[in-house]
């Protein structure tokens, strides 16, 4: 059971390039999510997929755009990459629509993009 | 979604007990209060939630009065492998596509 896997692991891109992280879960959960840590500022919440089919904006979803493909995938895209947007992004999922409930977050183990 | 606060940061020696306290006076009817740590370069890990009075597993307990206003995160003897970064988070099991808001956090660093 590999629970949440985000590739790749770690990216460099230069200023002006697109990008997807992908991000996988096998635990059959609903909602799904995408978050990015920079030093010193906690997660911060970019976007979220309550259910299948559906996606919100969380507190910084400037510059990115997401898919839920299906229940299993949801993928984060950079259009245009800019430097603000080094950070490690973080996949989760949950298995209550709800976002959080009594089993709460699953986690993956990160991508650390680097933007030049 | 309520607001939480927390301590930035702690210190501790190996062998102690280590009491983090969370404020969300905010705290509507229908939300549990979670707990999760975070190791460096790895994600966040569940490690508790209760909704009132006391919840206790193998890693950790938690204490949450009456009121709920607060609650107590208690990790029992520490040891240097919980230095960590520990996110209390509120939030309610009955809001359909809302999502879960982690603050800064608090960072512990045990000492031996």
């Amino acid at each position: 059971n590999a629970g949440v896997t985000q590739t790749p692991k770690f990216q460099v891109l230069k200023t002006g390039q697109s990008m997807t992280l992908q991000c996988a879960q096998d635990m059959n959960h609903n909602s799904m999510y995408w978050y990015r840590q920079d030093p010193g500022m906690g997660l911060r919440l970019i976007y979220y997929s309550a259910s299948e089919g559906t996606t919100d904006k969380g507190e910084v979803p400037n510059g990115y755009n997401v898919s839920r493909l299906n229940k299993r995938e949801f993928s984060l895209r950079l259009e245009s990459a800019a430097p603000s947007q080094t950070s490690v992004y973080f996949c989760a999922s949950s298995d209550r629509g709800q976002g959080v409930g009594l089993y709460g977050y699953t986690f993956g183990s990160g991508t650390r993009l680097t933007v030049v | 979604l309520a607001k939480t606060t927390q301590p930035i940061s702690m210190d501790s020696y190996e062998g102690q007990e280590v009491n983090i306290t969370c404020s969300h006076n905010n705290i509507a009817t229908n939300d549990y209060i979670t707990w999760y740590q975070q190791f460096p370069s790895q994600g966040p890990r569940f490690i508790i939630q209760g909704y009132k009075t006391k919840v206790t597993n193998e890693v950790a307990s938690l204490f949450i009065p009456a009121d709920r206003k607060s609650s107590t995160l208690s990790l029992p003897r520490v040891s240097l492998s919980d230095t960590a970064v520990y996110y209390c988070l509120v939030g309610g099991s009955n809001q359909a596509g809302t999502a879960l808001i982690f603050g800064k956090g608090t960072t512990l660093s045990v000492s031996s």
